[in-house]
């Protein structure tokens, strides 16, 4: 099946700093999804993102599928930004219905 | 607009019995998935869902686990003799489409079972 690899695994901040953490997948994909689970574990979407470019406040994400990776900018960091940050894709081959997951980034943002 | 729901939130169960959870989707939303998050894994999924149907589950531990989306109610994720390594989060996605088009997944804030 399709490969994740996202790094760094783990990442620590100032309060203000910038960040970026990138997601490797191994085939193409139909389906790309940033994830960020905060402390209380919830899982929150972040981005929709199988190719280009968004923005949503501090954060923004690049996704480039003819090279097969993916890339989260958090911008002025916060300490409510704490947490693990998941990049899931769904292969574009057959019957593929289900989310494959990165093992996550932990960032602690420290104020 | 709601989100997905899931319930219980927190379920404590002793080995060997029976663990019921349960996922409403998002209002519009006839596709639902199964996913769990062991420590010190990442979230791997268990089934697909959709009304009276179970799509695929290769991701399904063969002995023990069931799921079900019936044409009323919610989805329902079924333990039986749970074991102290079923102790996890169990989360429950919806998505408005299968594999066509956009079909971005939602997820509920998950079931934490805890097996003693």
């Amino acid at each position: 099946g399709i490969q994740v690899e996202q790094s760094p695994p783990d990442l620590i901040l100032q309060e203000g700093a910038n960040s970026t953490l990138r997601c490797n997948f191994s085939d193409s994909v139909n389906n790309l999804q940033w994830f960020h689970q905060n402390p209380w574990g919830q899982l929150i979407n972040l981005f929709y993102i199988p190719s280009g470019t968004k923005q949503n406040g501090r954060l923004s994400a690049t996704t480039v599928a003819t090279e097969r990776y993916s890339l989260l900018y958090i911008s002025s960091s916060q300490t409510t930004d704490s947490g693990v940050y998941f990049c899931a894709v769904r292969g574009s081959g057959g019957s593929n219905y289900k989310l494959t997951f990165g093992k996550g980034t932990l960032l602690t943002v420290n104020p | 607009n709601a989100g997905v729901m899931q319930n219980p939130r927190h379920l404590v169960r002793r080995r060997g019995q029976e663990a019921r959870l349960r996922c409403s989707p998002m209002k519009g939303h006839s596709h639902v998935y199964w996913y769990r998050q062991l420590p010190e894994e990442g979230l791997k999924f268990m089934v697909y869902l959709q009304k009276e149907n179970i799509i695929d589950e290769s991701g399904m531990p063969k002995e023990r686990f069931s799921a079900e989306f019936p044409k009323e109610g919610p989805s329902i994720l079924r333990i039986q003799q749970v074991v102290r390594g079923d102790s996890a989060a169990y989360f429950c996605a919806s998505s408005p489409k299968g594999t066509s088009g956009r079909n971005e997944q939602f997820f509920g804030p998950g079931t934490r079972l805890t097996v003693l």
